[in-house]
């Protein structure tokens, strides 16, 4: 298995425009999961999918920020308008059942200007 | 109650030395303790991880050391090697819900 593939990798955009990040879980894996990382606030979940259904989404930072998963294969986390602040690294991590452990992507590396 | 304290936040260990990566949780629901590894550009990686049913597990090099009763637990790298340089996560999951708890991370440096 190729693992959980994100893409792109690197992502530089200006402010105000539209960002969409992909994700492919692995197959198999029921749990899909977004998380933002930064040097000041670490790991932070974003958004948790189970069974392709969105089951918490209370830690996206605002309405600026939306996740689909439209089926088992493919993910998607859009940020409407970007702002600098929104600068991280963002991860999708994929798992067999949500309490067990996770296999991360290589992450986005998101650069707003 | 949700938190997972991790220490130290950097951790600088000659080669062949032990190195100790501590962590502790409130939250009695956790019953699951995974620790992430994670290199530079890269996402973390699931390295090993314990269930409170045991005191100890050993992978190779890596333990998890685990007190129930004081809600801590511990990663020891033994013969630390400079491949080990890496940021350290602690975690802790309850697997009746779904979310898990990432500590702080730990920065740990092995000197050649």
């Amino acid at each position: 298995d190729a693992g959980v593939i994100q893409s792109p990798r690197h992502e530089v955009t200006e402010m105000g425009q539209e960002v969409t990040l992909r994700c492919k879980p692995i197959s198999g894996h029921n749990s899909l999961f977004w998380y933002r990382q930064t040097m000041m606030r670490g790991l932070e979940l974003l958004i948790y999918f189970n069974n392709n259904v969105p089951i918490d989404d209370s830690g996206m930072p605002e309405d600026r920020f939306s996740a689909k998963m439209p089926n088992a294969s493919f993910s998607t986390l859009k940020i409407q308008p970007s702002e600098p602040r929104d600068s991280a690294v963002y991860f999708c991590a994929s798992s067999l059942q949500a309490g067990g452990g996770y296999t991360f992507g290589s992450g986005t590396r998101l650069t707003v200007v | 109650q949700q938190q997972v304290k991790q220490s130290p936040q950097s951790l600088i260990v000659q080669k062949g030395g032990i190195s100790i990566i501590n962590c502790a949780y409130e939250n009695t629901a956790f019953d699951y303790f995974p620790w992430y590894q994670q290199f530079p550009g890269k996402g973390p990686a699931l390295l090993i991880a314990i269930r409170p049913d045991v005191s100890e597990k050993k992978e190779g090099r890596f333990t998890i050391s685990f007190n129930k009763s004081a809600k801590q637990f511990s990663l020891h790298i033994m013969d630390s090697q400079p491949g080990d340089s890496a940021t350290y996560f602690c975690a802790a999951v309850n697997t009746g819900g779904f979310k898990t708890i990432f500590g702080a991370g730990t920065r740990l440096f092995v000197k050649a």
